[in-house]
């Protein structure tokens, strides 16, 4: 299995709704990441988890918050979002946090309204 | 940032023509990898460079590593109609001591016609 699955792909939520985002993976990787990325831009790294511990958070707003519970799965969860972060959130994994290949979800397609 | 710049923004070739995309990234680097994105999905890994490589090959695929002048390129030989997609290369740095970054350029959009 060498697949990162995100759910759901598509999510249309309202400014005062709370959501989240879930993305699981059975490769036995180590290190997880969060991305979001805006229309004909490039990926931008919100967050990363190694050995399911928070490492590396990219000055990310509190209305993200990151969770993961166990190595094979990392959550993003929303609340109180702005129409600007409407935006393809993508998950990826690799083996270790260097020096390896990562491997990307399809991605949740966010819309806030 | 350490988000690399690519050129060309853009590039339209003919099927059976060569394409070469290239990247500049501003900080030192543990390795640099280039990934494909068709219509906005996920991002398909092509290829892995280290630090103290300078040239490798994976099917059609060729990628350079200039670490002297902080660039790399891609070159995409004998294109096909299925090559259409954005190429993006990624450089992994900041490492903690646990974990480090995966950042990707600006990305070129690559069009084959037939």
């Amino acid at each position: 299995d060498t697949e990162v699955t995100q759910t759901p792909k598509h999510l249309v939520m309202g400014m005062t709704n709370k959501k989240s985002l879930k993305c699981e993976q059975h490769m036995g990787h180590r290190a997880m990441y969060w991305y979001k990325q805006k229309a004909k831009k490039p990926p931008e790294l919100m967050f990363v988890y190694s050995y399911e511990k928070l490492s590396i958070n990219e000055s990310v707003p509190s209305r993200f918050s990151p969770e993961c519970p166990n190595s094979s799965l990392l959550n993003l969860h929303l609340h109180a979002l702005q129409p600007e972060d409407s935006a393809l959130y993508l998950c990826a994994s690799s083996i270790r946090a260097l020096n390896t290949e990562a491997f990307f979800g399809q991605g949740t397609r966010l819309t806030v309204v | 940032s350490q988000q690399g710049e690519e050129d060309p923004q853009a590039l339209s070739i003919q099927e059976g023509e060569n394409a070469t995309m290239n990247c500049s990234y501003k900080t030192s680097i543990n390795n640099l990898q280039w990934y494909r994105q068709n219509s906005g999905r996920g991002l398909v890994h092509l290829i892995l460079i280290r630090s103290n490589e300078r040239e490798k090959h994976s099917g059609r695929l060729r990628v350079t590593l200039d670490t002297s002048k902080k660039s790399s390129s891609l070159l995409i030989t004998a294109s096909r109609a299925a090559d259409t997609a954005s190429y993006f290369c990624a450089t992994v740095w900041g490492f903690t001591g646990t974990a480090s970054k995966l950042t990707f350029g600006t990305g070129t959009r690559l069009q084959v016609t037939l």
